[in-house]
């Protein structure tokens, strides 16, 4: 079973910290997603990465960068954060040019004070 | 923007009963998936449906896809307490790489 973990489960940061949030997925999936998640809005992606050291922007990445080093593992960074950043965050892998079925980590619901 | 829009936006029914759920899109598809996501957790996939297909079965589920209706409907026969969850429809367009697009969710609640 394709596993996707996230290095958090609840964090609670505060405003203009920076906050490191982890991605690792053990299918030796190309592909690597961020989405946040806020009620009435479904979900939303931040950013990202077709392979190594490559990232592509998603909807809204304004206030986020992300950082891919190894295959497996996939950073969310906040560089300064703010309570509008107080959402969930959910982490997807899939491989690549298949059937695009994303296969997701547990979330970290993110609170900054 | 959203691609895709689920409809009704939550429902609630009793156990054993039929829950059909509704998504509607804009542009041209490659495919359409449904997800689940129980209370606070990550999605997992349930069913996708290619844009040259029309209807698809796993288990309980049935799916259907009208691309000339750009919509697609999400049928869960034989309701369980343990279907209760939200259920997202999401798009792969035509053209595009891996990317989802995901509609806002529909909250099922099926009642013991």
């Amino acid at each position: 079973d394709v596993k996707v973990t996230q290095s958090s489960r609840y964090l609670v940061k505060r405003t203009g910290e920076k906050v490191f949030l982890e991605c690792v997925q053990d299918m030796d999936h190309e592909n690597m997603f961020w989405y946040r998640q806020d009620p009435g809005l479904g979900l939303r992606l931040i950013y990202f990465s077709y392979d190594v050291k490559m990232k592509e922007k998603g909807d809204i990445p304004e206030g986020y960068s992300v950082s891919r080093e190894k295959k497996e593992r996939f950073s969310l960074i906040l560089e300064s954060a703010s309570t509008n950043q107080t959402s969930m965050y959910l982490c997807a892998s899939s491989p690549l040019r298949t059937s695009y079925e994303q296969y997701f980590g547990p979330g970290t619901r993110l609170t900054v004070t | 923007s959203q691609q895709g829009e689920e409809d009704p936006q939550a429902l609630s029914i009793q156990e054993g009963e039929n829950a059909t759920m509704n998504c509607s899109y804009k542009t041209s598809i490659n495919n359409l998936q449904w997800y689940r996501q129980n209370s606070g957790r990550g999605l997992v996939h349930l069913i996708l449906i290619r844009s040259n297909e029309r209807e698809k079965h796993s288990g309980r589920l049935r799916v259907t896809l009208d691309t000339s209706k750009k919509s697609s409907s999400l049928l869960i026969t034989a309701s369980r307490a343990a279907d209760t969850a939200s259920y997202f429809c999401a798009t792969v367009l035509t053209g595009a790489n891996s990317k989802l697009t995901f509609g806002k969710g529909i909250t099922l609640s099926v009642r013991p």
